[in-house]
């Protein structure tokens, strides 16, 4: 309903496998953001973009790198899972890169 | 470095009483505050947010409450309602050199309230 839409719901993989969750945006807002939630520690910021082809890296960034070729889509990918990287992972995107975020419903991964 | 902390993870009232939230910071360039709602297998909405140039915004139930001194917030929520029931996070973005609005969140309270 906001435009936001994240792929897949659900994923399970085995360590040392690559894996790429998509976002996917209608709204045509400019900056988009991945964070990962666990417990005890929040959501936190991996990587973020400012427009097609302008990203840059959050505060958990290693291990995870990112691709927006489209206004509309914006890659995370795991070069080699680990199992520290099981969490929920939510993409928000915000018009103006000011004041609110709209999130998406988040990715499960279990890195087995 | 927790820049933004709430040092509660849980809370518990009753229906009809006043859920209050915490949450301090301890970036002095944060400028920008915000307050959102978690239900399981979603994601976060956005609930209600303060600008440092103000210190109190409200909108219906929802009141907060920002001490920049103390670099402390709080969220209250009256009457509380079960529907309330969530995980609350709350969140700081400061301008500095490039406004990407980056945001930073704090660890999140469990908020439960009993009919």
């Amino acid at each position: 309903d906001a435009g936001i839409t994240q792929s897949p719901r659900h994923k399970v993989t085995e360590t040392g496998t690559p894996v790429t969750l998509r976002c996917h945006q209608t709204e045509n807002h400019r900056y988009m953001y991945w964070y990962r939630q666990d417990p005890g520690h929040g959501l936190r910021l991996i990587h973020y973009s400012y427009g097609v082809k302008d990203t840059d890296k959050g505060e958990v960034s290693d291990g995870y790198s990112v691709s927006r070729s489209k206004t509309e889509d914006f890659l995370l990918t795991l070069e080699s899972a680990t199992s520290s990287q099981t969490s929920v992972y939510f993409c928000a995107i915000s018009e103006s890169g000011e004041h609110g975020y709209t999130f998406g419903s988040g990715t499960r991964l279990t890195v087995v | 470095d927790q820049q933004v902390k709430q040092n509660s993870p849980s809370l518990s009232v009753q229906e009809g009483r006043i859920s209050i939230l915490n949450c301090d910071y301890t970036n002095s360039m944060f400028d920008y505050f915000l307050w959102y709602k978690k239900y399981p297998a979603e994601g976060p909405t956005f609930l209600i947010s303060i600008s440092s140039i103000k210190d109190k915004n409200e909108d219906g139930r929802f009141t907060v409450f920002l001490n920049k001194s103390a670099k402390h917030l709080s969220l209250h929520i009256v009457p509380s309602q079960p529907g309330d029931s969530a995980v609350y996070f709350c969140a700081a973005s400061g301008r500095g050199s490039s406004n990407t609005g980056k945001l930073i969140f704090g660890q999140g309270t469990t908020l439960q309230v009993k009919p």
